[in-house]
């Protein structure tokens, strides 16, 4: 167990839809990471938050955003749900030095379903 | 841009057996980190180890070791003695900057099966 918890774990859904992904990450962390993993691309970085601020972003389209909260939790919103937004959807935290060099640790993921 | 590269899509090994998870990767930075991630079936990613680019001293602990290659990219993960419970997706990752902040680079994963 990582620490990092995250909710729903599955999540079924329309197209067209818009749904919301919680993320706890371990205690002291101050950085939050969210990556989705398709059988088509891979792993892939979404975005990242350290102490409610975005730091930096990966591949993530723009019907998707992320926020993190003052108690350090953070949520993805995925909305214009497509078929293709299936997949499973990792949050990781990590202490972030200034460096931003910090081993992520991974929740147990959401997996996303878009019927 | 940074990129890591699993050839081995699947590897099957009869339980006990020895085997080694290769792995290569790219990037310009002088100063990166690499790492190794674990998915079992349950799905969740769970980190193996860290090596930083200035380290290359190789590791071992316990069944597992590292070996860290700078002069060929290469960072190989060897299994000795597997066993049935180390079934499971490996997944190698790049920490580096590029042009930009520090981002993790997966690759695409080697399924290992290890059959009884």
């Amino acid at each position: 167990d990582s620490g990092v918890t995250q909710t729903p774990k599955h999540l079924i859904t329309a197209t067209g839809q818009r749904v919301t992904l919680r993320c706890s990450p371990r205690s002291g962390d101050l950085s939050v990471y969210w990556y989705q993993q398709s059988l088509d691309q891979g792993l892939q970085f979404l975005i990242q938050y350290y102490n409610g601020e975005e730091r930096a972003k990966g591949n993530i389209l723009e019907r998707f955003s992320a926020q993190q909260f003052p108690d350090l939790h953070s949520e993805l919103n995925l909305s214009s749900l497509e078929l293709g937004d299936s997949a499973l959807y990792f949050c990781a935290s990590s202490v972030e030095s200034t460096s931003g060099t910090d081993t992520q640790y991974f929740g147990p993921g959401t997996r996303l379903t878009v019927l | 841009a940074q990129k890591v590269t699993q050839a081995q899509t699947e590897i099957s090994v009869v339980e006990k057996e020895d085997v080694t998870l290769d792995c290569v990767y790219e990037t310009r930075d002088t100063t990166y980190y690499l790492f190794w991630y674990k998915q079992p079936p349950s799905g969740e990613l769970v980190f193996l180890i860290r090596r930083n680019s200035f380290d290359e001293q190789n590791e071992i602990s316990g069944r597992y070791s590292w070996n860290f290659q700078k002069s060929t990219s290469s960072f190989n993960f060897t299994i000795t003695a597997s066993q049935v419970v180390d079934s499971a997706v490996y997944f190698c990752a790049l920490l580096a900057s590029g042009a930009g902040s520090y981002q993790l680079t997966f690759g695409k994963g080697t399924k290992l099966s290890v059959i009884p």
